[in-house]
């Protein structure tokens, strides 16, 4: 079974500090997606990013947050400045070329504080 | 308007039982899938069903789909108290690329 992983598990932060959270998605793959699930709620798309650039982006994606990939296997998600409201799991998902389904990350737990 | 509402949030049964859960969305769509959650962690993919699909099974797995009702179903049959999880419904929209948009989530409990 293909694997997505991610860094760290559990992340916590202080209001307003920049965090960086890790993602290295199955090999091979074209497209990578950052999805966030904020407690008790549902899971709500945040950005995709096909070729080395983002393909499409949510509302909720504004200025402070970012992605790259910065050594062709990484794939990162920069959150500026972070604020309270921004304490969720944060899921990197990776579909296979040419199939639907996607393979999800265990996710990065962020609290802000 | 909610493109994934599903219901019930929350569903309880004794081991042994069937499970339905329900999902509705609103738009066009390419295809549904169906993912489980364990608390706090990710996401597993269960099954797809395409748009031209009414029903596919995977094991103790049923699901349909409805477009002209905009909705699906998810059966699991003679339940386990392993299958104890969250079930969330994710739908691929038509000219959305593989973006899914993923419904508000059933709690299932499956009591010995």
């Amino acid at each position: 079974e293909p694997e997505v992983t991610q860094t760290p598990s559990h992340q916590v932060t202080q209001m307003g500090q920049e965090v960086i959270l890790r993602c290295v998605p199955i090999s091979n793959h074209l497209y990578f997606y950052w999805y966030r699930q904020i407690l008790g709620q549902k899971v709500e798309f945040l950005v995709s990013f096909y070729n080395n650039e983002i393909s499409e982006k949510s509302e909720i994606f504004d200025d402070q947050f970012s992605v790259e990939r910065p050594d062709g296997s990484n794939f990162t998600l920069k959150i500026r400045s972070t604020k309270l409201e921004d304490s969720a799991m944060y899921f990197c998902a990776s579909p296979k070329q040419g199939r639907a389904e996607a393979f999800f990350g265990q996710g990065t737990r962020l609290t802000v504080v | 308007s909610q493109q994934g509402e599903e219901d019930p949030q929350a569903l309880s049964i004794q081991e042994g039982e069937n499970a339905t859960m329900n999902c509705s969305y609103k738009t066009s769509i390419n295809n549904l899938q169906w993912y489980r959650q364990n608390s706090g962690r990710g996401l597993v993919h269960l099954i797809l069903i395409r748009s031209n699909e009414r029903e596919k099974h995977s094991g103790r797995l049923r699901v349909t789909l409805d477009t002209s009702k905009k909705s699906s179903s998810l059966l699991i049959t003679a339940s386990r108290a392993a299958d104890t999880a969250s079930y969330f419904c994710a739908t691929s929209l038509t000219g959305g690329g593989n973006k899914l948009t993923f419904g508000t989530g059933t709690q299932l409990k499956v009591e010995l």
